[in-house]
């Protein structure tokens, strides 16, 4: 069974400093894998995805995650944090290996982003 | 191009009411997936489906909860009896195809239940 682990559920930063939060998933097959941003009584937006090729994948507001297949990582990483970036964001897998299963994502439980002035 | 619209966005229920909520996919998706977000907690999948049929409802609770997407209209999660274990965040997805395609979120339905 797929699952996605977020390690950290808060993650508080300055602004303009660096953020990473933390993706790793655990599959037998290496996932399809979307990092989305939910801001307060909304729905998700997606930031960026990895499908197949180039493993440093670039997203909108800056946002960038890299693919590492040898430790079953999917980071999220923006060099510089803006207040505007405050919100809670899922990472989440696809099922890449076919069957009935093959359309549902697999979210982790999330990480809320504080960014301080 | 509209995105996934949801309605209502608010839904208040008393235990043992049914509630009904709607989802439109973006034009041109036919595939439609629904996850429930409980507070401080992550989105579980609940049902996919794609027009006329359920291809997987492995997240779906085996009682009370159905959903359909019918030929013609939005697709419906529907929920009989709630209770107030029900009361969640209900997000509908669409894509255009499966996996490696991106899900696009509607802004969802708060179902408070009293």
């Amino acid at each position: 069974a797929q699952s996605v682990t977020q390690l950290g559920s808060h993650v508080s930063v300055s602004e303009g400093a660096l953020v990473l939060l933390r993706c790793n998933y655990s599959s037998s097959v290496p996932p399809y894998l979307f990092w989305y941003v939910q801001y307060p009584n909304q729905g998700l937006q997606l930031l960026l995805k990895y499908t197949t090729g180039a493993t440093l994948v670039k997203g909108i507001n800056g946002f960038e995650a890299e693919f590492k297949k040898s430790e079953t990582s999917f980071h999220l990483t923006k060099p510089s944090a803006h207040m505007s970036d405050a919100a809670e964001y899922f990472c989440a897998a696809g099922n890449n290996a076919g069957g009935t299963s093959y359309g549902k994502l697999t979210f982790g439980q999330g990480t809320i982003l504080t960014v301080h002035p | 191009n509209a995105g996934v619209m949801q309605n209502p966005r608010h839904l208040v229920r008393r235990r043992g009411q049914e509630a009904r909520l709607r989802c439109s996919p973006m034009k041109g998706h036919s595939h439609v997936y629904w996850y429930r977000q409980l507070p401080e907690e992550g989105l579980k999948f609940m049902v996919y489906l794609q027009k006329e049929n359920i291809i997987d409802e492995s997240g779906m609770p085996k009682e009370r909860f159905s959903a359909e997407f019918p030929k013609e209209g939005p697709s419906i999660l529907r929920i009989q009896q709630v209770v107030r274990g029900d009361s969640a965040a209900y997000f509908c997805a669409s894509s255009p195809g499966t996996s490696r395609n991106e899900q696009y979120f509607g802004p969802g339905t708060r179902l408070t239940v009293t």
